[in-house]
């Protein structure tokens, strides 16, 4: 079983549509974070959220950590070919001190 | 800033053999964690290292599987005696190591192949 479950784990989507990925757990976390990772390439992190409620923004891209801390999402406005990239959330859960990553989803943009 | 490197990026090797994955933290960062990934599975932890100190392996295989970070030089990832399974990519993250849980930041990652 999986900490931290993502939906959808695949998604294809045209140029210019938008999309939303969603991290989710039955677990709080005292903080989330997500990462972007290209073939052959490490994870690079995109952002963290830390506080319920929160929502961050960079670019075209919109972050949201739930109020109960539970769960979070990443929204893409005017997806690009360039978005391409499976996308990880990941986070420490309130107990313990082991980093989980979710079960990923694997964004593929069609020009 | 160098970020976090990873050598070899890709390695070879045949059943039985031993391999030996690097990893050099970002400068001024003296925490490393190494995580494994599947194909077709998530980045699943192994072992957090501080200098000259294992602080976490429950993610480790309590077997073939070794880690270490010393005091001078990268920190070291190795597999003795691999077998086919132990195919995957191999990520190296570091952190500052200023206190709590702080942003882990990857590095390219090694591509272990086992004929």
């Amino acid at each position: 079983t999986q900490l931290l479950e993502q939906s959808p784990q695949f998604l294809s989507i045209q140029e210019g549509e938008n999309l939303t990925v969603y991290c989710n757990s039955s677990s709080v976390f005292s903080s989330l974070q997500w990462y972007r990772q290209e073939p052959g390439e490490g994870p690079v992190l995109l952002v963290t959220v830390v506080t319920g409620g929160e929502v961050k923004k960079l670019k075209r891209l919109t972050f949201q950590f739930g109020d109960a801390r539970k769960d979070s999402s990443l929204h893409i406005t005017a997806a690009q070919p360039g978005d391409t990239g499976l996308y990880l959330c990941a986070g420490f859960p309130n107990t313990g001190n082991q980093f989980y990553f979710g079960t990923g989803t694997s964004l593929t943009v069609i020009p | 800033n160098a970020g976090v490197m990873q050598n070899p990026r890709h390695l070879v090797r045949r059943r039985g053999q031993e391999a030996r994955l690097r990893c050099s933290p970002m400068k001024g960062h003296s925490h490393v964690y190494w995580y494994r990934q599947l194909p077709e599975e998530g980045l699943k932890f192994m072992v957090y290292l501080q200098k000259e100190n294992i602080i976490d392996e429950s993610g480790m295989p309590k077997e073939r599987f070794s880690a270490e970070f010393p005091k001078e030089g990268p920190s070291i990832l190795r597999i003795q005696q691999v077998v086919r399974g132990d195919s995957a990519a191999y990520f190296c993250a570091s952190s500052p190591g200023q206190g709590g849980r702080e942003t882990q930041y990857f590095g390219p990652g090694t591509r272990l192949l086992v004929l």
